[in-house]
């Protein structure tokens, strides 16, 4: 079936340090992969994309690497400031233009 | 440029009337989906319509419904509302090129409180 997992559910990390959020997926045929970010009460605000032609992709702190054979991929944030708090939910495309979202990670950052 | 908009931002029913949402998506995209976020939940897929026709539908009951216009605008239709309806109520377009996978953008959604 159209699944996505995502790992971990919560996630606490000191100001200045990284943060890695993993998502697997269900369908080799999956091609496109987002990353949103959503503050409380805001709509979700997409972060950063990746296609299945590309492995790694990054802008500035925040890059996503694409395994395909494994079926998984992942958001890196580095260099966290207290503004990356937010719960983050990851997405694939499977066919027709439909996501599957993850069931989100609230990330906390430490001051 | 204009983002994609809901309204109305806030709307309360009671069990078994209908709630209409509607969506305008960003000016030239063609496509609409309707996700629903139930509290601190994910988002779940509803409905998703490109140039007038719906395109795929997520696993929810038939009471749930929707339209697109020629403008591109949209409208979903809750019937028969349940507690368990009570949520954020998401929509996002995009300009969908078939198989692609387009960026969707969402609008700042509808919260729905059925009592």
């Amino acid at each position: 079936g159209e699944n996505v997992e995502q790992h971990p559910s919560t996630l606490s990390v000191q100001e200045g340090d990284s943060a890695v959020i993993k998502c697997t997926y269900s369908d080799s045929a999956s091609n496109y992969f987002p990353w949103y970010k959503q503050e409380l009460g805001k709509r979700p605000q997409l972060i950063i994309d990746i296609r299945s032609n590309v492995g790694e992709k990054k802008d500035q702190r925040i890059a996503v690497t694409l395994n395909k054979t494994a079926k998984h991929f992942s958001l890196h944030i580095t260099e966290t400031q207290p503004e990356d708090s937010a719960v983050y939910f990851c997405a694939a495309n499977f066919g027709n233009e439909k996501l599957t979202f993850g069931t989100g990670t609230r990330l906390t950052i430490i001051p | 440029e204009a983002g994609v908009t809901q309204s109305p931002t806030h709307l309360i029913k009671t069990r078994g009337q209908q709630a209409t949402l509607r969506c305008s998506p960003i000016s030239g995209h063609t496509s609409v989906y309707w996700y629903q976020q139930a509290l601190g939940l994910g988002l779940q897929f509803l409905l998703w319509y490109d140039e007038g026709e719906e395109r795929n539908r997520g696993n929810f009951p038939p009471r749930f419904s929707g339209r697109q216009f020629p403008n591109y605008s949209s409208e979903l239709n809750v019937n028969a509302l349940e507690l368990e309806d009570s949520a954020l109520y998401l929509c996002a377009s995009s300009l969908w090129r078939s198989g692609a996978g387009e960026t969707q953008y969402f609008g700042p959604g509808t919260r729905l409180l059925v009592l």
